[in-house]
């Protein structure tokens, strides 16, 4: 079954140490995964897909297929970083393809 | 200027009532999305479009119709809206899905009480 696993509801940081949001997939294909943010009561943003191999905001992401994850990480934590992050995967099957979310994981930096 | 819009933000709405949910995109995306966001944050899709075709349709109620005028507008309407609907709900869409953007709207929040 393709499925998003971020086992991490909260995780709390304090200002300046590194974050590390984890997301495990679970796909039998080639995956194509995202990271989406949503700050507070506003739309979701992409924030990352791995296909670009690019640095957002100083967050970057490894797909790794032995491992099936695809961790977020940055080395020092601001502030203004504090929202909700989705770990997405694209599912296709039969029907069509969608974008499926893991549970999220809320970022909380605190000074 | 933007690009995926929904209307309206905010509805508050008595159970057993009817109500609709607007969006408009204006990308030139020919697939659009209608996803729920519960109380747990949990997002999940609910509908997919692709040139006025429903393409997915996930376990969704009957209550709940798509209707896609055009490539760029995706309806929702709620029929016998139940406490359980409160949510916030979004629309997405995106140009195809493989390695492409999928852009949200500023979701639509709606109470039933």
């Amino acid at each position: 079954a393709q499925r998003v696993t971020q086992p991490e509801k909260l995780l709390s940081v304090f200002k300046g140490a590194p974050v590390e949001l984890k997301c495990n997939y679970s796909y039998s294909g080639s995956p194509e995964l995202f990271w989406y943010v949503q700050y507070s009561r506003q739309r979701l943003q992409l924030l990352l897909r791995h296909i670009s191999r690019e640095s957002i905001k100083g967050f970057t992401a490894d797909l790794n297929k032995g491992e099936t994850s695809f961790h977020l990480k940055k080395p020092f934590a601001q502030e203004e970083d504090s929202a909700m992050y989705y770990c997405a995967l694209i599912m296709a099957n039969q029907a069509g393809t969608a974008l499926i979310f893991g549970k999220g994981t809320t970022l909380s930096v605190s000074s | 200027d933007t690009a995926v819009s929904q209307t309206p933000k905010y509805l508050v709405t008595q159970m057993g009532n009817d109500k609709s949910i607007k969006c408009e995109q204006n990308l030139g995306h020919d697939t659009m999305y209608w996803y729920k966001q519960d109380s747990k944050k949990f997002l999940k899709i609910m509908f997919s479009y692709n040139n006025k075709e429903l393409i997915i349709n996930e376990t969704v109620p009957n209550r709940f119709s798509p209707k896609s005028p055009d490539k760029a507008h995706l309806n929702l309407h709620i029929n016998s809206l139940e406490l359980g609907d409160s949510a916030v709900y979004f629309c997405a869409s995106s140009q195809a899905i493989s390695g492409n953007t999928i852009y949200f709207g500023e979701g639509s929040w709606l109470t039933v009480v």
